[in-house]
Formats: C-alpha cells, sequence, structure tokens
C-alpha cells in the first residue's frame, strides 16, 4: 500500500512564474491538506481539500490556490512566485483526524 | 503564518537515556493532539496522538502525556535510539465544524543523540 506520493521531488522557478505540485493520496483517504515548510520552521497550513472543495485556508493570499480531483489527488498552484515562496511543500492525507505526510516538494525560487 | 524562529530549540540526549520533548500549545479548542518525527530531507513522519479526553498514552517506546490545565504536552522515548536523533514537532488539531479541522505546528525540538 503506498503512502502519500508528491511530485516533482524538486523544482526550481523564478520570480513571477507559477508552479503546480501535485499530491496522490495514501489508499482510502478522502481529506489532502497542503503545508508550506520554510527551512528551520514547523509546516504552515495553507489549505484542506475535501470533496472536491476547499474547506479550511490558512494565512495564505489568493496566489495560492488548489484542486481535487474525485480520485482524491490534489494540486496545489502558485501564480506569480515571490523568492519567499521557496520552502519545502507536503501534502498531507486523512480519513479521519490522524495526517499522513508525504515526502514534500521542494521549490526554489531565484 | 505564526512567527517561529530560525533556530530550533536542541535536546541532547545520551544513548540508552530517556528524552523528554516539550510543548506548548495555544488553543483552547483543540481537540486533538499530535507528535511527528521529522527527518532531514523528509516530510513528517505520525509518531502518535491524543484526544483532549485523555491524558495519557502509550504506544512502542513512546509515551505522549497531556495537560489541558496549563496547554502542555509531552513526549517520552525510552531508551533513546541513534535512529531517533530528528527534529520533534507536536501539532495541535482545531476542529470548526463538520469534517473540517486545520492542524497548527508546533516550533519544533531537535533531539541530538550522543554515543
Amino acid at each position: 500500500d503506498a503512502g502519500v506520493t508528491q511530485s516533482p521531488t524538486h523544482l526550481i522557478k523564478t520570480r513571477g512564474q507559477q508552479v503546480t505540485l501535485r499530491c496522490s493520496p495514501k489508499s482510502g483517504h478522502d481529506t489532502v491538506s497542503w503545508y508550506q515548510q520554510a527551512l528551520g520552521q514547523g509546516p504552515q497550513f495553507i489549505f484542506q481539500y475535501y470533496e472536491e472543495e476547499e474547506r479550511q485556508r490558512g494565512n495564505f493570499p489568493d496566489r495560492f490556490s488548489g484542486h481535487q480531483f474525485p480520485n482524491y489527488s490534489s494540486e496545489l498552484n502558485v501564480n506569480a512566485l515571490l523568492l519567499g515562496d521557496s520552502a519545502l511543500y507536503l501534502c498531507a492525507s486523512s480519513l479521519d483526524k490522524r495526517q499522513f505526510f508525504g515526502p514534500g516538494t521542494r521549490l526554489t525560487v531565484l | 503564518g505564526e512567527s517561529v524562529g530560525l533556530h530550533l530549540p536542541t535536546l541532547s540526549v545520551q544513548e540508552g537515556d530517556n528524552s523528554i520533548i516539550n510543548c506548548a500549545y495555544s488553543n483552547s479548542a483543540s481537540d486533538y493532539f499530535i507528535w511527528y518525527k521529522q527527518e532531514s530531507g523528509k516530510g513528517p513522519q505520525f509518531i502518535i496522538d491524543i484526544r483532549s479526553n485523555m491524558d495519557k498514552r502509550q504506544g512502542q517506546r513512546v509515551t505522549v502525556l497531556l495537560n489541558k490545565t496549563v496547554k502542555h504536552l509531552s513526549l517520552q522515548i525510552a531508551a533513546t535510539q541513534p535512529g531517533d536523533s530528528a527534529v520533534y514537532f507536536c501539532a495541535e488539531n482545531i476542529w470548526v465544524g463538520n469534517r473540517d479541522d486545520k492542524i497548527i505546528f508546533g516550533k519544533g525540538t531537535r533531539l541530538h543523540i550522543l554515543p
């Protein structure tokens, strides 16, 4: 049984560009949450998707958007990238409250 | 996002000793708490959780204690091993209704095992 998977592993973009990150949840999980983790800090909650809708959102601007597909997989989109968007982006899936994390996508913005 | 420092507190423990990692949480409405372990270059790994109607829960070599009076959570690791070296995060789940939850992470503690 595969756990949470994310793609790509690493990504380099330049300021102003747009990026899409992908997440496949653990088998049987229907809820996906996204987090941003800057170096040396704890993960910061971006938003959560359930039944293809954004259910909760953290303190992130509208440049951050997402989508959940009928198969429960999810995408995180970030527009107009800033240098400060460089971070590890983590996806977590859950069926109840217990969230399981993927390995993350390391985004570097130059 | 919340403001956190760039330098994580570090706990150094002799191999074989017990480790205790502490965490203060902020929200009285938090109903569920989780400890995660994060090794370098990897995503957080679930260790143990506890619901707010409990004050202690034990797993394999790990125990979580919850003191709701002072909003304090601790993780005890018995007989610490080199593989326990990692950053440990406590997290609180804030239930906002229906299926809507969000998890807020603490600052993290780096556990360093001394040979």
